[in-house]
């Protein structure tokens, strides 16, 4: 089917482990973020890609990396996680600008 | 920079009463503006959009109406169902400032629960 796909759906970890949050898109679309959505904050944007190969920040980057060797995919790392980082994660993408963003079903994530 | 304000919420109406969610923008260039709906334990899904001053966006009985002139992009729906309990979100895409992807600012979202 097409879509996007984030796994897992809820992970639960320690501080100081390293979380790989996966993200798949069918559509082939160029684009692709990675948010956060946390109460009071809305949703928040970590990194986006532009392309396979092509990474930027968004608003609140530090702790975590991405990466994007093939266009379907956009994993985002936490390479030592914090309390802090307790959200859900989302990801999205879109062809163009002018157009909405499609949503994952999201990643629960909980850092003890 | 662009920002989007969302009405104070939690909003609980009854079956069948009338929905305003309030939503105003502040944004360089003609942005693009989006409703977006997130069902318990669900993603973000597009309720409905509107590109250009004036445009109306709808669906599933929900309406807004793009107004530059007071930068609004208010939610309605004539009578409320309980599956409409979800949260909203007020989104804008700006297309000023040379990126090429759409940066998409969201409001605070709003927690709407309908009773029987």
């Amino acid at each position: 089917d097409a879509g996007i796909t984030q796994s897992p759906r809820y992970k639960i970890t320690e501080t100081g482990r390293q979380v790989t949050l996966m993200c798949h898109q069918t559509w082939s679309h160029s684009y692709m973020f990675w948010y956060r959505q946390d109460l009071g904050h809305g949703l928040r944007l970590i990194y986006y890609s532009a392309a396979a190969d092509i990474t930027d920040k968004g608003e609140v980057p530090d702790g975590y990396v991405v990466s994007r060797s093939k266009t379907e995919n956009f994993p985002l790392t936490l390479e030592s996680a914090t309390r802090s980082q307790t959200s859900v994660y989302f990801c999205a993408s879109h062809e163009w600008r002018a157009q909405p963003q499609h949503f994952g079903d999201g990643t629960r994530l909980s850092i003890l | 920079g662009n920002s989007v304000t969302q009405m104070e919420g939690p909003v609980t109406l009854s079956e069948e009463a009338f929905l305003t969610i309030n939503c105003t923008y502040t944004a360089t260039g003609y942005p693009s503006l989006f409703w977006y709906v997130q069902y318990p334990g669900e993603g973000l899904q597009l309720l409905l959009k509107a590109t250009k001053a004036d445009d109306k966006g709808s669906n599933k009985g929900f309406e807004a109406t793009y107004r530059k002139e007071t930068t609004s992009f208010h939610l309605e729906k004539g009578s409320v169902q309980v599956s409409d309990s979800a949260v909203y979100f007020c989104a804008l895409i700006s297309n000023a400032g040379g990126t090429s992807y759409g940066k998409l600012t969201f409001g605070q979202g709003t927690i709407l629960t309908v009773h029987p």
